[in-house]
């Protein structure tokens, strides 16, 4: 069972640099989201998706960019990359709004930006 | 805003002992309030996920209550074991929310054989 699969698992960048984290799911859920995790603190929500074709801002969106053009890919895009961008990137993804089911996360995209 | 807290940030105990994980939420309007685990280098595994309209929720050796009106749940894990060591998170959808988790910070629990 797949679930929620991100890649790369790890990366480093130099500052300025650009690069897309990928994200997919298998479980044909129409919510996707996109985290951040900074050592020692909660995740925070970058940016979600409640179906093919709708994005939405989440409470840290500067600096990044999603696409969703399919159910299963929910890619995050880092344009120009910032030192306060290292951290850990989650996605997850569940079934419907208020379905009560729990959100399924992947193991993460460990991002250094040097 | 819904903010999340969680107490204490870092618990350590001996094998075999009854914990008390704590949480609490600023505003009572939620939808549901999930407990996850996180180990070392991995994603989040969901545990529980309590309703609004529940009390409790068990699985195993894990119980979760939730008192909505308090803003508060525990997570109580009995008779603890060096495997359960890891960070556990608190999370709650605000009602109207489109599924938006808001996550506490974690209490890392370390169990010592």
């Amino acid at each position: 069972n797949a679930g929620v699969t991100q890649t790369p698992k790890f990366r480093i960048l130099k500052i300025g640099q650009s690069m897309t984290l990928q994200c997919t799911q298998d479980m044909n859920h129409n919510y996707m989201y996109w985290y951040r995790q900074d050592p020692g603190m909660g995740l925070k929500l970058i940016y979600y998706s409640v179906g093919a074709g709708i994005t939405d801002k989440g409470e840290v969106p500067n600096g990044y960019n999603v696409s969703r053009s399919t159910t299963e890919d929910f890619p995050l895009r880092l344009e120009l990359a910032a030192p306060s961008q290292t951290s850990v990137y989650f996605c997850a993804s569940t079934a419907t709004g208020y379905s009560n089911q729990p959100q399924h996360f992947g193991d993460g995209t460990r991002l250094s930006i040097l | 805003k819904q903010e999340v807290t969680q107490i204490p940030a870092a618990l350590s105990v001996p094998e075999g002992e009854n914990l008390v994980l704590n949480c609490s939420f600023t505003d009572s309007a939620i939808y549901n309030l999930q407990w996850f685990r996180q180990d070392p280098g991995k994603g989040l595994t969901s545990l529980l996920l309590i309703q609004s309209s529940q009390r409790e929720q068990t699985s195993g050796r894990l119980n979760a209550s939730l008192d909505k009106s308090s803003g508060r749940s525990t997570l109580y894990i009995a008779a603890s074991q060096p495997g359960d060591s890891a960070t556990y998170l608190c999370a709650v959808i605000p009602e109207g929310g489109s599924e938006k988790l808001v996550f506490g910070k974690g209490t890392k629990l370390t169990v010592n054989p």
